[in-house]
């Protein structure tokens, strides 16, 4: 068990540019999710997979963002012309159904 | 609407024993879970509670009461190591999905 990685630890872009993060989650969990965190706030939902299918996404995901999870394993999230207040720091989590989320060390994203 | 409350910073002293609340209001509700996170770290899984009572865990006991949407975490010996982010979180629908308090930064003192 290695645990939940991301890629990159750290990402700064400039405003308009795309950006794509990777996550691959701990290899026997069936549930990806990814979540975002600003600064002294608790993480916030952004979109969930169960194997390959999304099946929900927040309203906080703009049309901007996209997440794909293709073959049930890794899973990308991808922010189109990004923004200033994207920045933030993304999370991705894993688990079996039904028991408790493990989370990666995040994608921290600095939009200048 | 989801609303999760907790104090937002902590203040206590190393050896002594501090107990972090939360109280929710959610649309539907699956269990309680407290995840601690370092800064600059991931939130590390602490507790899980479904039924009402109290969960001990080593130094630390997490208590619900579902009837009044309340939650504590109690960390007992406490260590300078203890200093962090506690974060409250409430399982709501399907899929495991967790609503996050903003969580509640403890600094441990000598």
């Amino acid at each position: 068990d290695t645990g939940v990685s991301q890629d990159p630890r750290h990402k700064i872009t400039k405003r308009g540019q795309n950006v794509t993060f990777r996550c691959d989650p701990i290899s026997e969990h069936n549930r990806l999710y990814w979540y975002r965190q600003t600064l002294g706030q608790g993480p916030e939902f952004l979109t969930y997979f169960q194997n390959e299918a999304q099946l929900e996404k927040s309203r906080l995901l703009s049309d901007r963002f996209s997440a794909e999870r293709p073959k049930g394993s890794f899973s990308t999230l991808e922010i189109q012309r990004t923004e200033q207040g994207d920045s933030a720091m993304y999370l991705c989590a894993s688990s079996f159904t039904d028991s408790p989320l493990h989370f990666g060390n995040g994608t921290r994203l600095t939009v200048t | 609407g989801q609303n999760i409350d907790q104090p937002t910073e902590m203040t206590a002293t190393e050896g002594a024993i501090v107990q972090i609340n939360c109280t929710y209001q959610t649309s539907g509700f699956n269990g309680l879970f407290w995840y601690q996170q370092h800064a600059g770290e991931a939130p590390t899984f602490l507790s899980y509670n479904v039924l009402d009572g109290l969960e001990e865990k080593g130094r630390f006991s997490s208590f619900l009461s579902r009837s009044k949407g309340y939650s504590y975490l109690l960390l007992k010996e406490l260590q300078m190591k203890d200093s962090a982010s506690y974060l409250c979180a409430v399982q709501t629908g399907g899929g495991n999905k967790l609503t996050f308090g903003t969580g509640t930064q403890l600094k441990v003192e000598l």
